[in-house]
């Protein structure tokens, strides 16, 4: 069965900081796919970023960036130059061969200004 | 920008009574989707659903629990008899497509609370 961790329950970072968020997985399948989802308080989860397992390269947007060891079983959210409206709940989200999504715990973060 | 709505935002009820947590996917969608989060814990999925009938459900997912799309644009989870345990923000999500690449669209939640 899959399975998705986050180690990491609550994290804060300085305002325009960089931070980076950790999580692991595992699974027996080749392709599949990881998703970052955050949730601001009182809000619905929101996709922040996607990794297809089959590409290498990692994807990117904008202030938003993974870094994919497939090997590892790791795929890291870091977030450059936090911004106050970064502060929220992460998600890191796994879907391989069937519909739905194995969540992690979460990861808090609170950007202090 | 089209979204999921869920209604109510909290429900409050005795534990044995029967609840319907309301769902509108965002409306060009084919696949729904209810997952719960316990205080504290990960969010786990309950069922998927597609075409009027569902898709894939998890252990948690019961005879207490079912699924309908009554009408075209609500999607409901109804849950016969409330437990304690049932207590729970329960979300629902849809989808365009289960292509690998289509991302699944959730609403707020609906905290429920069984007592």
């Amino acid at each position: 069965a899959q399975t998705v961790t986050q180690s990491q329950p609550e994290m804060s970072v300085q305002e325009a900081e960089t931070v980076t968020l950790s999580c692991t997985y595992d699974t027996s399948e080749n392709n599949y796919y990881l998703f970052w989802y955050k949730q601001p308080p009182s809000r619905q989860m929101i996709l922040v970023i996607r990794q297809e397992a089959y590409k290498q390269q990692n994807a990117t947007e904008n202030r938003f960036s993974v870094n994919f060891q497939k090997a590892a079983k790791s795929f890291s959210l870091k977030i450059s130059d936090s911004q106050l409206g970064d502060t929220a709940m992460y998600f890191c989200a796994f879907r391989g061969g069937t519909y739905k999504y194995i969540f992690g715990t979460g990861t808090r973060l609170k950007v202090l200004a | 920008e089209p979204e999921v709505t869920q209604t109510p935002s909290h429900q409050v009820t005795q534990m044995g009574q029967e609840v319907i947590l309301r769902c509108v996917p965002i409306s060009n969608h084919l696949y729904f989707y209810w997952y719960r989060q316990i205080l504290g814990q990960k969010v786990e999925f309950l069922v998927s659903f597609y075409n009027n009938e569902i898709s894939e459900k998890s252990e948690i997912f019961d005879d207490q629990f079912s699924v309908e799309r009554p009408d075209g644009s609500n999607f409901t989870l109804k849950i016969r008899s409330t437990k304690l345990e049932d207590s729970a923000m329960y979300f629902c999500a849809s989808s365009p497509g289960t292509s690998f690449n289509n991302e699944q669209f959730f609403g707020p939640g609906t905290r429920l609370t069984v007592l």
